[in-house]
């Protein structure tokens, strides 16, 4: 079964510092997509990064970073000098590819707080 | 990418009514997804919606609580019935095409059951 775990509930910080929101899957398949989205007050999914099973490059768009590790099945998120516009809560999420199962595994957010 | 659009974007329903929300995409698209959000939680899948056929329910969720229609690639329904305010919650549209893309989603519709 696949799982998403996403332990840091809320994390406040102050503007221009750096933020990494953390996720950690779980799942038995061989190929698989992780997912970043950012959900902002107003409630719709902003999708930030896809990431497959195969590309272990790390990526940068920009003030956002990705960082892969398939050997700790790690799929962080740093925010280099957060801004308030930052503020939302942040899902990772896992899709599975070996199963034909398409739908995306939710880990439970991650609410950051930037204040000014 | 794909641009989904959802309807109602909220309402407000009295309890034991029911409420039908569209999900239009602008291109033809393989899956559909209907997912549920609760306040102040994570996104659980309730359904695939299969086009031409019956859709396929997570743990959970039944057919007669959460019909879904999905008569075309584009286009799907999904109906909350007999609600109660624990149904109260953000539904969300999902469609996927080709499998190496990311997943598109609606605005939600944000229900509130009184």
């Amino acid at each position: 079964a696949q799982k998403v775990t996403q332990a840091q509930t809320e994390i406040s910080v102050v503007e221009k510092e750096d933020v990494t929101l953390d996720c950690v899957y779980e799942t038995r398949d061989t190929t698989y997509y992780l997912f970043w989205y950012k959900q902002p007050p107003s409630g719709e999914l902003v999708f930030l990064i896809r990431r497959n099973s195969f590309d272990e490059q790390n990526e940068i768009s920009g003030r956002y970073s990705w960082n892969f590790q398939k050997s700790t099945s790690s799929f962080n998120f740093t925010i280099t000098a957060s801004q308030v516009v930052d503020s939302a809560v942040y899902f990772c999420a896992l899709s599975d590819m070996d199963t034909g199962r398409r739908a995306l595994t939710f880990g439970s957010g991650t609410r950051l707080q930037v204040q000014p | 990418s794909a641009v989904i659009s959802q309807k109602p974007s909220r309402d407000i329903c009295q309890r034991g009514t029911s409420l039908t929300i569209q999900c239009q995409v602008d291109s033809q698209v393989t899956m559909m997804f209907w997912y549920r959000q609760q306040p102040g939680q994570s996104l659980t899948l309730i359904a695939t919606a299969n086009q031409g056929s019956e859709a396929t329910y997570e743990s959970g969720f039944v057919i007669d609580k959460f019909p879904i229609s999905r008569p075309n690639l584009t286009f799907s329904t999904l109906t909350v019935s007999n609600m109660s305010p624990e149904d109260s919650s953000i539904y969300l549209c999902s469609a996927r095409d080709r499998e190496n893309t990311e997943a598109f989603f609606g605005q939600g519709t944000r229900l509130t059951v009184v």
